[in-house]
């Protein structure tokens, strides 16, 4: 158990739709990550935010957002969903999310199904 | 910008034979690098990390990384594989801004008994 808690583990839903993924750090991290794992583009950085602020964007489309809350947790908004958005979503976290050294964390991830 | 090349996506061992798991990374500063392990259904969980210190790593479950900067590779080893050890692997590389992870294509290891 890496400590980085992720809901729902499994949404299911339909083209055209809007759904939220939570992530809750580990206890003292400052900064989450969002990656999508998906079968043909991989593992693939999406957000990241340091203490509310955003600090590094990825390939993330503009469909989707993201932010950090002030108790750090983070939410990752996708709408306009289409097929090709069904992945494995994780969300990760570190220390300080500035240092090269810091290690990420990553929770168990929201596997979204669109159909 | 920094890329992870991991050479096969598929490799089979016997139980108690050595693993080797290949990477390469390309990266235009000095690099971090990580492999990770995901069992099925699970997230990703840190074997080792290469923070510029020793260059040959020592991670949990026996395995070991060595970091060869001629060869711009960081290969995972494992000297006798147990059943255990199936899943998949993934080695990354930092970047630059805000430490986001680029990770490499994965490899799944199968153990055969």
């Amino acid at each position: 158990d890496s400590g980085v808690t992720q809901t729902p583990k499994h949404l299911i839903t339909a083209t055209g739709q809007r759904v939220t993924l939570r992530c809750s750090p580990r206890s003292g991290d400052l900064s989450v990550y969002w990656y999508q794992q998906s079968l043909d583009q991989g593992l693939q950085f999406l957000i990241q935010y340091y203490n509310g602020e955003e600090r590094a964007k990825g390939n993330i489309l503009e469909r989707f957002s993201a932010q950090q809350f002030p108790d750090l947790h983070s939410e990752l908004n996708l709408s306009s969903l289409e097929l090709g958005d069904s992945a494995l979503y994780f969300c990760a976290s570190s220390v300080t999310g500035t240092s090269g050294t810091d290690t990420q964390y990553f929770g168990p991830g929201t596997r979204l199904t669109v159909l | 910008a920094q890329s992870v090349t991991q050479l096969g996506s598929h490799v089979s061992v016997s139980e108690g034979a050595l693993v080797l798991l290949r990477c390469n990374y390309s990266s235009s500063v000095p690099p971090y690098l990580f492999w990770y392990v995901q069992y099925p259904n699970q997230g990703l969980q840190l074997l080792l990390k290469y923070t510029s210190a020793a260059t040959l790593v020592k991670g949990i479950n026996g395995f070991e990384a060595e970091f060869k900067k001629s060869e711009t590779s960081f290969h995972l080893t494992k000297p006798s594989a147990h059943m255990s050890d199936a899943a998949e692997y993934f080695c990354a590389v930092k970047g630059n801004a805000g430490n986001m992870l680029t990770f490499g294509g994965g490899t799944r290891l199968m153990v055969k008994p």
